[in-house]
């Protein structure tokens, strides 16, 4: 079956601007998870989305914000770009909380 | 506060060799471990988990919860297992779902 799959796979913004990125689960999960990928911070978690409720969230500003819908596809929007953000951000998906989580090959964030 | 350690940045061995990936965490209750692997040019997929106690592509973790440690290990070593490494923590209650992922080991297995 097909796995998990993030679009866009590179995105390329400028300070200020927002962003809106996807993730399409694997068929049958309905837990989806992001997380944020620096060379300086390693991998964080960002959120988790179950039967379209956010669960958890990690210690991120309010501009980063989510949702998942009713067939369990999932989008996080970041505002107000800063450097910062330039980072590999993964979404992964499992049948629910707890379950093993399967990772997308992630959306390459720049911010010039 | 959770968090996962993994001491090694970098591991080399030759082929054969055992190998042993160390992770520590710290947690003040029962938490789920995982190990995660990405091979070159391609997704990060887990390769397991403590609670299934079954080993993958020869692999083995356990969980000693009196060290705090849940470390990877194989006795012989292939060319095939050169990867990136992450451990990862998941606590129990409503934080199920959160994973504290340790900075990774780069290993090499050498021909």
């Amino acid at each position: 079956k097909a796995g998990v799959t993030q679009t866009p796979r590179y995105l390329i913004k400028t300070r200020g601007q927002q962003v809106t990125l996807s993730c399409s689960p694997i068929s049958g999960h309905r837990s989806v998870s992001w997380y944020q990928q620096t060379p300086g911070q390693g991998l964080q978690f960002l959120f988790e989305y179950f039967s379209e409720t956010q669960r958890n969230k990690g210690n991120f500003p309010g501009r980063f914000s989510g949702r998942q819908f009713s067939n369990s596809r999932s989008e996080m929007n970041v505002s107000t770009l800063e450097l910062g953000d330039s980072a590999l951000y993964l979404c992964a998906s499992s049948f629910g909380p707890g379950q093993p989580q399967h990772f997308g090959d992630g959306t390459r964030l720049s911010i010039l | 506060a959770q968090r996962v350690t993994q001491p090694e940045k970098l591991l080399s061995v030759f082929k054969g060799a055992p190998v042993e990936l160390k992770c520590n965490y710290s947690y003040s209750g029962s938490p789920e471990l995982f190990w995660y692997v990405q091979y070159s040019r391609q997704r990060l997929q887990l390769l397991l988990r403590h609670i299934s106690r079954e080993s993958i592509k020869g692999f083995t973790a356990d969980l000693n919860k009196g060290e705090t440690s849940f470390h990877l290990k194989k006795p012989f070593a292939q060319e095939e297992d050169s990867a990136m490494y992450y451990c990862a923590l998941s606590p129990g209650g409503s934080t199920l779902g959160r994973l504290y992922f340790g900075r990774g080991t780069q290993l090499t297995v050498w021909p």
